[in-house]
């Protein structure tokens, strides 16, 4: 069974930038979409973008400027850089794979998720 | 954007009760919508895709229904294990998904 684990500090600085790598053991990244999703304190999910293995990659429009996602399958990780970080980016930043069904997709394995607090 | 809403934000229910949560798309979305089930301090869970299909191993007693607009996730007899927050997200737009606000199923 796939798990997922994600790495990286736990505080960034305002202005800075935020990196998180994400570990993808017992199964192969092929065929599915890799993606992070993020959670701040008592609130909703918020998806911030996918990459598949080709390197493709998709971003949410609203941090599309400062967001960049790669893959490395030779590692099997993938992971997230997130420039310019404010207080607003403070979250669970949680790792997902990703598949389709047919013409519709879901997000069937998630990392345990890795609090980011964005604080100088 | 497609926003999706929850309705209620949270709600109280006794082991063995008969549940339902309800979602709502601001536009048509087929039957493109999956549920997730969260515990405090923990990742999502799948629950349901493609607004009717139980991903593999979740318990029988979990079943979604809808289409369009307007969506819902059943729980037969309620578990000490199912009080968890639970959210209902679209892929119409995959890959940009949108979550509801989640539902809070506390015990009464």
């Amino acid at each position: 069974q796939v798990q997922l684990q994600e790495s990286g500090p736990g505080l960034v600085k305002p202005s800075e930038t935020l990196s998180l790598i994400c570990n993808v053991s017992g199964g192969s990244m092929s065929s599915y979409y890799w993606s992070w999703i993020r959670q701040p304190a008592g609130k909703g999910l918020e998806w911030i973008g996918r990459i598949y293995t080709s390197g493709t990659t998709n971003y949410s429009p609203s941090l599309k400027s400062r967001l960049t996602l790669s893959v490395d399958t030779s590692k099997n990780q993938f992971s997230l850089k997130l420039t310019s970080v404010t207080a607003a980016d403070t979250a669970v930043y949680y790792c997902v794979r990703g598949y389709y069904y047919g013409s519709g997709s879901a997000l069937d394995s998630w990392g345990q998720g890795t609090l980011v607090t964005v604080s100088s | 954007d497609i926003q999706m809403t929850q309705s209620p934000s949270s709600l109280s229910a006794s082991v063995g009760d008969r549940i339902t949560f309800t979602c709502r798309a601001s536009q048509s979305i087929s039957n493109y919508v999956n549920w997730y089930q969260q515990k405090p301090g923990k990742a999502p869970k799948l629950l349901i895709y493609a607004a009717t299909t139980l991903q593999s191993g979740v318990p029988s007693r979990f079943s979604g229904s809808g289409s369009g607009t307007d969506f819902t996730l059943t729980i037969t007899s309620l578990q000490p294990e199912d009080f968890a927050t639970y959210f209902c997200q679209q892929s119409y737009t995959t890959p940009l998904y949108t979550f509801g606000q989640g539902t809070k199923l506390e015990i009464k």
